[in-house]
């Protein structure tokens, strides 16, 4: 079974240039979540998908950040126009339907964005 | 608000030392606990989890977490730590809802 997949792996921009990034949940999950690390901090949770709905989009940082699920298959996340403080790495996750308090998540490599 | 606690940024063992992590959580209803792990180059990978039961569980590679209801606590051990366990070991719990609040990892060295 393919686990979840990201892409791209590394991503350089400039400040003020635009972003995407782009997750494929493992088949069959219809929860997924994007989570960010920055440099020495702690992974934190950005939102939640169930199918194509956003059910929790409390940790996006602010309006530059648009993530999307077409369809309720593979989503992105993209950041327009990207700033220094965007730098860090970007994890996507996914669970199965039934996903109550007991579900674990399956987390993809992380795409690593550095802004400069 | 939830939040996790990792005491310990970074430990340093030698092979075959006893390595005891520490996680502190704040959520006052009922939790699901997890331990992840992060190997040099790869993904994040689950080591054990939580969700009711006994409070001590096992996990892959000789690992073991005791959840201590009473302290909030979900410290992750392992008797003798070998060169492969150099990782960084992020504590992570879910309350109520879908959200899982990790902490800030603890990176991991154990000398050969």
């Amino acid at each position: 079974e393919a686990g979840v997949t990201q892409f791209p792996s590394h991503s350089v921009i400039e400040k003020g240039q635009t972003v995407t990034l782009r997750c494929d949940p493992i088949s069959g999950h219809d929860n997924l979540y994007w989570y960010r690390r920055v440099m020495g901090k702690e992974i934190k949770f950005l939102l939640h998908f169930v199918k194509e709905s956003k059910q929790d989009e409390s940790g996006m940082p602010n309006n530059r950040f648009l993530a999307e699920r077409t369809g309720g298959t593979y989503s992105t996340l993209k950041v327009q126009p990207a700033e220094l403080e965007d730098s860090g790495v970007y994890f996507c996750a996914s669970s199965p339907r039934s996903g109550g308090s007991g579900n674990t998540i399956y987390f993809g490599e992380g795409s690593w964005l550095t802004v400069v | 608000a939830q939040s996790v606690s990792q005491h310990n940024h970074h430990v340093i063992l030698s092979e075959a030392a006893s390595l005891e992590l520490g996680c502190n959580y704040s959520y006052g209803g009922t939790v699901n606990l997890f331990w992840y792990v992060q190997y040099p180059g790869q993904h994040l990978q689950l080591l054990l989890k939580y969700f009711s039961g006994d409070p001590l569980v096992k996990g892959i590679k000789g690992f073991e977490a005791e959840f201590i209801k009473s302290k909030f606590s979900f410290n992750l051990r392992k008797p003798s730590v070998q060169w492969s366990d150099t990782a960084e070991y992020f504590c992570a719990v879910k309350g109520g809802g879908f959200k899982t609040i990790f902490g800030a990892g603890t990176r991991l060295f154990v000398k050969a």
